[in-house]
C-alpha cells in the first residue's frame, strides 16, 4: 500500500529547462513534506520542505506547490542543471505517525548538457 | 560536528549467517531510525526509536530483523539470518524529536549475501 506516490519514475531534461516532479498522498492526517535529495552513491539529504500552512516554498531554483484540495505536491527545478541529476524523494509525516517519515518511490532527474 | 556514522560501509555475508550492522547517532538526536534502500522497493522503514524507546518495528521485517538502542549514541540492527533477498543499503537516520526536523542519514552499509 503506496501512502505517498511519484512521478514519473525516471526524468530526461536539457540543461536551462524547467524540471516538474509530481507527489501526491492519500493520508489526509500528512501535514509535513520534505522533499529529499540523494546523488549517485550517497545517501539522501533534505533539500526542501513545505507543510500544510503554505501553498508554496521557494529556495532558490526549487519551489514545491501544494494543492491541498487534491492532495498533489510537485517540485519545480528552474533552469535545470547537469549537478540537479539525482534521485527525488518526497516524503510526508503527521502528528498521527509518530511523526515518521513515509517516503515515495523517487523520481531519477538527468540534466543533459 | 560529526554526522551520522555507520560501519561497516560494506558487509558480504553467507546466507544463513548473522551480521550486526552499527549506527551512531548525530549527538542530541533522539529520533534514531533504520532504513533499507533497494532500487525496486525503494526507502523502506525498518525500526523508529524515540528516546531509546521502540516506537516502530516494521512490521513484515520482525522476524529476521531486530533493532536495539541500548543508549542514545548507538543502535545495532541484527539480521539472523541472512537471505540474498537482504541484499540492499541499510541507512541510519536521526533527528530532533519535533516533527518538522530534517532526517540525517548515514552513509549506509552496502549488504551482499551470497
Amino acid at each position: 500500500q503506496q501512502q505517498v506516490r511519484q512521478s514519473p519514475q525516471s526524468l530526461t531534461v536539457w540543461e536551462g529547462e524547467t524540471t516538474i516532479l509530481n507527489c501526491s498522498y492519500e493520508d489526509s492526517t500528512f501535514d509535513y513534506f520534505p522533499w529529499y535529495r540523494q546523488f549517485p552513491g550517497k545517501s539522501p539529504a533534505l533539500l526542501i520542505a513545505i507543510s500544510l500552512v503554505s501553498n508554496k516554498k521557494e529556495d532558490g531554483r526549487f519551489t514545491i506547490f501544494f494543492n491541498k484540495r487534491e492532495k498533489k505536491l510537485s517540485l519545480h527545478i528552474t533552469d535545470s542543471q547537469p549537478g540537479d541529476s539525482a534521485t527525488y524523494f518526497c516524503a510526508a509525516s503527521g502528528s498521527s505517525g509518530s511523526w515518521q517519515l513515509i517516503f515515495g518511490s523517487g523520481t531519477q532527474l538527468t540534466v543533459m548538457p | 560536528d560529526a554526522g551520522v556514522t555507520q560501519t561497516p560501509r560494506h558487509e558480504v555475508a553467507e546466507k544463513g549467517q548473522t551480521i550486526i550492522l552499527k549506527c551512531e547517532p548525530v549527538s542530541g538526536h533522539n529520533d534514531l531510525f533504520w532504513y533499507r534502500q533497494t532500487k525496486i522497493q525503494g526507502l523502506e522503514l525498518l525500526s523508529y526509536f524515540r528516546s531509546k524507546s521502540l516506537m516502530e518495528d516494521g512490521g513484515a521485517f520482525k522476524d529476521r530483523f531486530k533493532a536495539e538502542m541500548l543508549n542514545s549514541s548507538f543502535s545495532t540492527l541484527k539480521i539472523q539470518p541472512t537471505e540474498p533477498k537482504d541484499s540492499a543499503v541499510y541507512l541510519c537516520a536521526s533527528s530532533l524529536p519535533r516533527g518538522l526536523d530534517e532526517q540525517y542519514f548515514g552513509p549506509g552499509t552496502r549488504l551482499t549475501v551470497l
